[in-house]
């Protein structure tokens, strides 16, 4: 299974950016990269994933180095809410035809969101 | 649109005892599915997945099991819980190669 390095925790300010760093050197060409977080007592929720290029949604940015060796997940301005372990995950496929895949959480990044 | 439902929310059972935890999910067809285990202040450990009916795999060897019935129910048991099964479970799917998984609310497992 491809593995994923994040840093085991981040402190950030409310209303400010945040930066989310994960190093993924063995990642192959096939392997999407996905980022979830977890609340207390919740169940992990996904928050973005990507390929090769960039990508934007609702909830975050995701920048992916040319190389794919790394990748950095961006909350915009950081919210009290936004408070979690953010996981940063390779999907492994489970046959070559590559409709279905698993997902192997790591230990993640516990992001704290100072007021 | 799609739904998953997972009960039941916490349970506290004996050492020894049986366990059935049931997840389905609506709104989707053949969906693959998943139990991850996180034990306390740790991370999300899969144990299971299944990408049809009656099709299992097992992540790691363990006291647990789980069986397909139908295409959208998804069961996690035990014949004799150890204390060391307690946890959170966590049942989830996907669909489509590229599609993230989504999660149930869980079930908070507290053998005694």
């Amino acid at each position: 299974d491809a593995k994923t390095t994040q840093p085991n925790s981040m402190e950030s300010n409310e209303e400010e950016p945040v930066h989310l760093p994960c190093n993924h050197s063995t990642i192959s060409g096939t392997d999407y990269i996905h980022w979830y977080r977890q609340l207390p007592s919740q169940g992990p929720e996904y928050v973005i994933h990507g390929l090769t290029s960039n990508v934007n949604n609702r909830m975050a940015s995701l920048a992916i180095a040319e190389d794919r060796k790394s990748s950095t997940l961006i909350l915009h301005r950081a919210t009290l809410r936004d408070a979690a372990v953010y996981y940063c995950i390779l999907r492994d496929l489970l046959n070559s035809g590559g409709s279905n895949y698993k997902l192997t959480f790591g230990k993640g990044t516990l992001l704290t969101v100072n007021p | 649109s799609q739904t998953i439902h997972q009960w039941p929310a916490t349970l506290v059972q004996p050492v020894g005892s049986p366990l059935s935890l049931e997840c389905t999910v609506e709104g989707t067809s053949n969906p693959n599915l998943y139990w991850y285990r996180q034990a306390a202040g740790r991370g999300l450990q899969l144990l299971f997945y299944s990408v049809g009916i009656g099709q299992i795999s097992s992540e790691v060897p363990q006291n647990l099991s789980a069986s397909r019935p139908q295409d959208r129910q998804f069961i996690l048991s035990s014949k004799k819980l150890l204390l060391s099964d307690s946890g959170f479970y966590l049942c989830a799917w996907s669909t489509a190669f590229n599609s993230p998984l989504h999660f149930g609310n869980g079930t908070r497992l507290t053998v005694t």
